[in-house]
């Protein structure tokens, strides 16, 4: 069975101090990892899209990478507007649901 | 704003009812995909729909079903309803019927009482 595990649960920044945040995954055979960002009682809100090892994406201050085991999804100078939980998925070759870590949850102070 | 449109936006019913959740894709997707997520459980994947046939299940209830209709807007039904389904239930939509990026809507958070 696919499993997501991501760490830490909780990060608490200063306005400014980048950070990581760490996606563990295994699946038969990988399509996609995805990560999202959904704020309270709202949608999650898609980011990127990784495919292969190696794969980098960015977007603002956000950028993903992959390996074959994990992702990590770099924060860079964030800013309090990027508070929010950041969830992680993986879709198998040989399916087409998404399954998704527990997430991690972003607090940037000002 | 992710295009895909949920409603109703809350819904609160007791045990044993029957509710139905409605939504509607983004314009020019044709894959449906049906989550549920509650606090201990989290995001969990319940079906998928692809132009109007069922594509894919997740741990769906035997007392959940859903569909897809010809304007490829889908359902979400609900029966017997125990306070243990109380969550937020949330469409997504997708261009094709496997891998891509999936766009989620705003959610139906349901409270059973």
């Amino acid at each position: 069975e696919d499993q997501v595990t991501q760490s830490p649960e909780a990060l608490r920044l200063q306005e400014g101090e980048s950070s990581s945040l760490n996606c563990s995954y295994t699946v038969s055979g990988l399509r996609g990892l995805f990560w999202y960002r959904q704020d309270p009682g709202k949608g999650p809100e898609f980011l990127f899209t990784l495919y292969s090892a190696g794969e980098e994406k960015e977007k603002e201050r956000l950028k993903a990478t992959l390996t074959k085991k994990e992702s990590f999804l770099h924060i860079t100078a964030p800013k309090p507007e990027d508070s929010a939980t950041y969830l992680c998925a993986v879709q198998p070759s040989n399916d087409y649901k998404l399954s998704f870590g527990a997430g991690t949850t972003v607090t940037v102070r000002a | 704003d992710s295009g895909v449109t949920q409603t109703p936006k809350h819904l609160i019913t007791a045990t044993g009812q029957r509710v139905t959740l409605r939504c509607s894709p983004r314009s020019g997707d044709l894959s449906v995909y049906w989550y549920q997520q509650s606090l201990d459980q989290g995001l969990q994947f319940l079906i998928q729909y692809y132009n109007g046939e069922e594509r894919a299940k997740g741990n769906i209830l035997e007392r959940f079903s859903a569909q897809q209709f010809p304007d490829l807007h889908s359902e979400l039904n609900l029966s017997s309803l125990e306070l243990g389904d109380s969550a937020l239930y949330f469409c997504a939509s997708s261009v094709v019927s496997s891998g891509g990026e999936q766009y989620f809507g705003p959610g139906t958070r349901l409270t059973v009482t």
